[in-house]
């Protein structure tokens, strides 16, 4: 069964620069999309950026100047930077196993890390 | 892109049926067979329950389905259980460039 665990920072000041790492077991991590997925406190899910074995990514248009998604298949691990955080950046973190569908646009969510709050403070 | 739009809340109870909506464009829900419908508890992680439309992931009760009319999207949930009372997204694929979109959520209730 593959797990995906996200770690990082629980807290970043304004304007600094939010980084999570997400490390999936049971599994590799090639073949498949995997992707950054927020959801701020009492609110619904937001798509962020996406990155495949590859390297091949795409970021939500919002917020592509401030996304960076990397990916280590050495460590089983992709990586999500999202710099200029402010207030609203403060959300529930997701990362997450796109599922395989017809014609391969890989465009659901199979598996989901257990998530990690990232507050915005000063 | 704007979100998707689904009702905020829904209810029913035990035994019935219930239908979520999940209203897009002719460029996203209408174009593609690729909406799939995620569960969350309270402070818990979403879980898959349908993909491609209709399709249920393993270990999804047949409870749960999904089905197409033009540019809405729906989730039908048929013999209401306590345990199905959780918050309800739908997401749509819309393009390579867009990615997906999620509607805005619903909030079930078995009364």
């Amino acid at each position: 069964q593959v797990q995906l665990q996200e770690s990082g920072p629980g807290l970043v000041r304004p304007s600094e620069t939010l980084s999570l790492t997400c490390t999936v077991s049971g599994g590799s991590i090639s073949h498949y999309y995997w992707s950054w997925i927020r959801q701020p406190p009492g609110k619904g899910l937001e798509w962020i950026a996406y990155i495949n074995f590859s390297g091949n990514t795409n970021s939500k248009s919002s917020l592509k100047s401030r996304v960076t998604i990397s990916v280590d298949t050495s460590k089983n691990q992709f990586s999500l930077k999202l710099s200029s955080v402010t207030a609203a950046d403060t959300a529930v973190y997701y990362c997450a196993r796109h599922g395989l569908d017809t014609g391969n646009y890989q465009a659901y969510f199979q598996y989901w890390g257990q998530g990690a709050l990232v507050t915005v403070s000063s | 892109q704007s979100a998707l739009t689904q009702p905020a809340s829904v209810s029913g109870s035990p035994g019935q049926s219930i239908t979520i909506s999940c209203t897009g464009t002719s460029s996203d829900v209408g174009r593609y067979n690729h909406v799939s419908w995620y569960q969350q508890y309270p402070g818990k992680v979403p879980e898959l329950m349908i993909y491609e439309g209709s399709k249920r992931p393993a270990g999804v009760s047949n409870r749960f389905s999904g089905s197409k009319s033009g540019n809405t999207a729906s989730l039908t949930i048929s013999g209401l259980q306590a345990e199905d009372e959780a918050d309800y997204y739908c997401c749509s694929y819309v393009d390579s460039v867009t990615f997906v979109i999620f509607g805005g959520g619903t909030k079930l209730t078995v009364l």
